[in-house]
């Protein structure tokens, strides 16, 4: 079975500032799906941005961008240039290639406090 | 992305009796998933809603507990039955459509409080 082990409970950045969010994750398989999921107090789960396990190069989404070892089974999160708005729950995920179980397999979760 | 709308958003219920939450997505969606998000903890997958079939549940959830039914391609509901206070939980709705290549997307969920 996979798991997804986010090892910070909390972090917290200065408004403006960058601020990377670690996550790891174990797996037999060779192709697979990463996320990053926002929730913030709506409880409202927000996808933030995903990475193909085949995929080489690094995802990016506007001022959230990822850092994809596969080797090291590592999926770190970056977010340049804080803003209020990005206080939040951040969840990492991980989900199988195979159609028909395509179940999303949750790390513990990041709080991230942005300070003004 | 589709929108999902969970009802209810919350509810304080009685230990003992049960509580039915109903998820609607606004179109045609292959997926249906229930997760559960108790007190300061991560998403746990309950069980896939199978339309016009049953459940598939996770280790640990059984029908009996946590009944669902999936009428249509657009509609779920999950019940949480004789109800504990280790049942207060979040319960989220999500749901995808059946390309691979597709992202999950979520209800805003529901906050249950058995008291």
């Amino acid at each position: 079975a996979q798991t997804v082990t986010q090892s910070q409970p909390e972090m917290s950045v200065q408004e403006a500032e960058t601020v990377t969010l670690s996550c790891t994750y174990d797996t037999s398989e060779s192709d697979y799906y990463l996320f990053w999921y926002k929730q913030p107090p709506s409880r409202q789960m927000i996808l933030v941005i995903r990475q193909e396990a085949y995929k080489q190069q690094n995802a990016t989404e506007n001022r959230f961008s990822v850092n994809f070892q596969k080797a090291a089974k590592s999926f770190s999160l970056k977010i340049s240039d804080s803003q209020l708005g990005d206080a939040a729950m951040y969840f990492c995920a991980y989900r199988s290639p195979n159609f028909g179980n395509e179940k999303l397999t949750f790390g513990t979760g990041t709080r991230l406090t942005i300070i003004p | 992305s589709a929108v999902i709308s969970q009802k209810p958003s919350r509810d304080i219920c009685q230990r003992g009796t049960s509580l039915t939450i109903q998820c609607q997505v606004d179109s045609q969606v292959t997926m249906m998933f229930w997760y559960r998000q108790q007190p300061g903890q991560s998403l746990t997958l309950i069980a896939t809603a199978n339309q016009g079939s049953e459940a598939t549940y996770e280790s640990g959830f059984v029908i009996d507990k946590f009944p669902i039914s999936r009428p249509n391609l657009t509609f779920s509901t999950l019940t949480v039955s004789n109800m504990s206070p280790e049942d207060s939980s979040i319960y989220l709705c999500s749901a995808k459509t059946g390309t691979l290549n597709t992202e999950a997307f979520f209800g805003q969920g529901t906050r249950l409080t058995v008291v």
